[in-house]
């Protein structure tokens, strides 16, 4: 089944510690994005990448970085330098253009 | 004004009641409107797009109105799945997915 698949689901992280997150996609998409989601608040877009080797930043991508050197993935490393980096992470993907979004089922990072 | 506001509720309906909110936006400019489901800790998913006649699918029904610059959801007969958060989901300009303003969600309950 076609689908964008994210790990891992769950993540705990020590303060000071990089993490990366993973965002495969079998959708052929050539449009793929990062969100961040907070309790009681809307998503906000990370980074975004519309073809390979090529990305840009979002609203919030300030100790977020990423890469994009396959069509197929689009991992999100959250640095040290992320103030506040528990939250919901989301990674999406599309056709392109202003169309339908389809989500991974997220990433729960932790930082204790 | 907020670029995309929504009444966070809950809202709390009985089974076979009829459910409508609105979500206002503040950019003039916006083309697309969407509506995402989201239901408890999981991924957005695309409800239906928000076209400017109006369209309706199955027991949702969506409205556009650019001169009050709001777009309503209304669910008739609603069933005890159809409790979720509903995002609304605003290009803020022309086109590009990376353009996309999410409202924070309006949760809504349905009680049997």
């Amino acid at each position: 089944d076609g689908g964008i698949t994210q790990s891992p689901k769950y993540l705990f992280r020590k303060e000071g510690q990089n993490v990366t997150l993973s965002c495969e996609q079998n959708l052929n998409h050539d449009a793929m994005y990062w969100y961040r989601q907070d309790p009681g608040q809307g998503l906000r877009l990370i980074y975004y990448s519309q073809i390979v080797n090529d990305f840009q930043k979002g609203d919030i991508a300030e100790g977020y970085s990423v890469s994009r050197e396959k069509k197929e993935s689009f991992p999100l490393t959250v640095t040290s330098a992320q103030k506040n980096p528990t939250a919901f992470y989301l990674c999406a993907s599309s056709i392109g253009g202003v169309g339908e979004l389809f989500f991974g089922e997220g990433s729960r990072l932790t930082v204790l | 004004r907020k670029e995309v506001e929504q009444d966070p509720g809950p809202f709390n309906v009985p089974e076979g009641a009829t459910v409508a909110f609105n979500c206002t936006y503040s950019n003039s400019a916006s083309q697309s409107f969407f509506w995402y489901r989201q239901d408890c800790r999981k991924e957005p998913k695309l409800l239906m797009s928000v076209y400017s006649s109006g369209n309706e699918d199955g027991r949702f029904t969506a409205q556009l109105n650019r001169a009050s610059q709001y777009i309503s959801l209304l669910i008739r007969d609603s069933k005890l799945s159809d409790s979720a958060t509903y995002l609304c989901v605003v290009s803020r300009f022309g086109g590009g997915a990376d353009g996309l303003t999410f409202g924070k969600g309006t949760h809504l309950i349905i009680q049997p």
